[in-house]
C-alpha cells in the first residue's frame, strides 16, 4: 500500500524550516527519501531502518517510529537548492530488496 | 561518469508500436530495479533484478511489457503494440546486494515515452 506524505506542498523563505512526514498503514522495514527536481531523477538523501534511529547529514535529518510505521524529514536552514519534490519509499517488513512503494511526493518550494 | 545510464532520454512512437529502453546499472550493482512515473506521482515499481534473474514482477507489469537482463549488466525494457496510457517516464535504478542494513537505489536519469 501506497505511504502518504503529508503536507503536499509548502512554501518556506530561505532559512526556515520543514519537516515532511510519511506514513504508511503496513509494517515497514526500511523508509528511504529522495528528492527529485523538475525533469531530473530522484536523487537519493537517506535511508532508515526499523529501530527508531535518526540519521543526519549537513541540515537534513530523518527519524523513523517503527512502532507508529511513521517517518519525518527535517530540512533545517533551507537553502534555495533544497526546492523539489521529496518522495519516501517504503520497504515491507519482509526486508531485503524489494521494490520501493513512493508516496504521492510533497512540493517543497523555497523563495530568497 | 559512473551513475546508472539511460538510452534514449526521450521516445516518441505511435500506438500500437513495440519500443526498447535500455539501463545500464552502475558497475558492478547486482540489483537492478524498473519503475514508471507519471505526471504529479511517485515512482511505481515494476520489476527487479538480482543480476540476470528477474525475481519480483508487478502487477502493474501487464504482458505486453517484458524485460531482460541477459548478462547481469545491462537491461531492456520492451512494450509491446504500446497505448497511450504507456506515457510516462521509466527509470531504471540500481543496488548493491543488500547487507543487513542498506540498499540504498541510485536512479538513473530516465527514458520518456509519449504514445501519440
Amino acid at each position: 500500500q501506497q505511504p502518504v506524505q503529508s503536507p503536499q506542498a509548502v512554501i518556506l523563505r530561505e532559512g526556515e524550516d520543514a519537516v515532511i512526514n510519511c506514513s504508511s498503514s503496513k509494517a515497514l522495514y526500511s523508509v528511504h527519501w529522495y528528492r527529485q527536481k523538475h525533469g531530473e531523477a530522484p536523487v537519493f538523501l537517506m535511508i532508515l531502518l526499523k529501530g527508531g534511529e535518526q540519521k543526519g547529514h549537513d541540515k537534513i535529518s530523518a527519524s523513523f517510529n517503527e512502532k507508529k510505521q511513521q517517518s519525518s524529514l527535517y530540512l533545517t536552514a533551507s537553502q534555495l537548492s533544497y526546492s523539489g519534490t521529496y518522495f519516501c519509499g517504503t520497504e515491507g517488513s519482509g526486508g531485503g530488496a524489494d521494490g520501493l512503494t513512493f508516496g504521492k511526493g510533497t512540493h517543497l518550494i523555497i523563495q530568497p | 561518469d559512473t551513475g546508472v545510464s539511460q538510452n534514449p532520454r526521450h521516445k516518441i512512437t505511435k500506438r500500437g508500436q513495440n519500443v526498447t529502453f535500455r539501463c545500464d546499472p552502475i558497475s558492478e550493482h547486482n540489483r537492478l530495479y524498473w519503475y514508471r512515473q507519471t505526471l504529479g506521482q511517485g515512482p511505481e515499481f515494476l520489476t527487479y533484478f538480482q543480476n540476470e534473474a528477474q525475481l519480483e514482477k508487478s502487477r502493474l507489469l501487464s504482458d505486453r511489457f517484458s524485460a531482460e537482463r541477459p548478462k547481469g549488466s545491462f537491461s531492456t525494457l520492451e512494450i509491446q503494440r504500446t497505448e497511450q496510457g504507456d506515457s510516462a517516464m521509466y527509470l531504471c535504478a540500481s543496488s548493491f546486494p543488500p547487507s543487513a542494513v542498506h540498499n540504498e537505489q541510485f536512479f538513473g536519469p530516465g527514458t520518456r515515452l509519449t504514445v501519440l
